[in-house]
């Protein structure tokens, strides 16, 4: 069965520096996998998402993400914070043809100005 | 185009009271779940349906019902609310599985607390 961990409930860093959000999936083949975003009193979002095509994923708001297989890590980073990013982000897993895709417990990123 | 509707958005309960949260998407998806979001906890997947008529049990099915009778409805029932549902629901949709490039879209939750 497949799983996703996030590391860190809560992640706080200074407005311009550099974001980095940690997920680590278990899967038995290879996974798609996506960040989802949210933002107080909203539902959930969809970031960016990995189904093979390549390791290096762009999504919005200039968020990525890379797959490493040999890490077993789908790592979500941006260059420079900005205080709109603050919100909770999850890490998902799925494997092709699944119906049912699997949450990480979420990472609140808060913004210092 | 208004995607994944959810009503109410609000609701108290005392603990006993039943009540039906209805989601609805208009974006001609086959798949709809409906989760619950507790603190800590992430997303964790109650029921869902892969079609018209369909519904499968997810990871915390127990004391919720669902039904699916038209595609673009999915209904979810509590019969005898506890405290413990006190949490933040959200409705889902998807295309199907036949599609690689399947996202779901969410619902702008429903915040239900039981006392």
């Amino acid at each position: 069965a497949q799983s996703v961990t996030q590391l860190g409930s809560h992640v706080s860093v200074s407005e311009g520096a550099l974001v980095l959000l940690r997920c680590n999936y278990s899967s038995s083949v290879p996974p798609y996998l996506f960040w989802y975003v949210q933002y107080p009193n909203q539902g959930l979002q969809l970031l960016l998402k990995y189904t093979s095509a390549a390791t290096l994923v762009k999504g919005i708001n200039g968020f990525e993400a890379e797959f490493k297989k040999s890490e077993t890590s789908f790592h979500l980073t941006k260059p420079s914070a900005h205080m709109s990013d603050a919100a909770e982000y999850f890490c998902a897993v799925t494997l092709g043809g699944a119906s049912k895709i699997i949450f990480g417990s979420g990472t609140r990123l808060s913004i210092r100005p | 185009n208004a995607g994944v509707t959810q009503t109410p958005k609000f609701r108290v309960l005392k603990t006993g009271q039943s009540m039906t949260l209805l989601c609805a998407q208009d974006m001609n998806h086959e798949y709809m779940y409906w989760y619950r979001q507790d603190p800590g906890m992430g997303l964790r997947l109650i029921h869902y349906s892969v079609g018209e008529g369909t519904t499968a049990k997810g990871e915390v099915p127990d004391g919720y019902n669902v039904s699916r009778l038209k595609k673009q409805n999915f209904l979810l029932g509590l019969e005898s609310a506890a405290p413990s549902q006190t949490s933040v629901y959200f409705c889902a949709s998807s295309l199907d599985r036949s599609t690689i490039l399947y996202e779901q879209y969410f619902g702008p939750g429903t915040r239900l607390t039981v006392t």
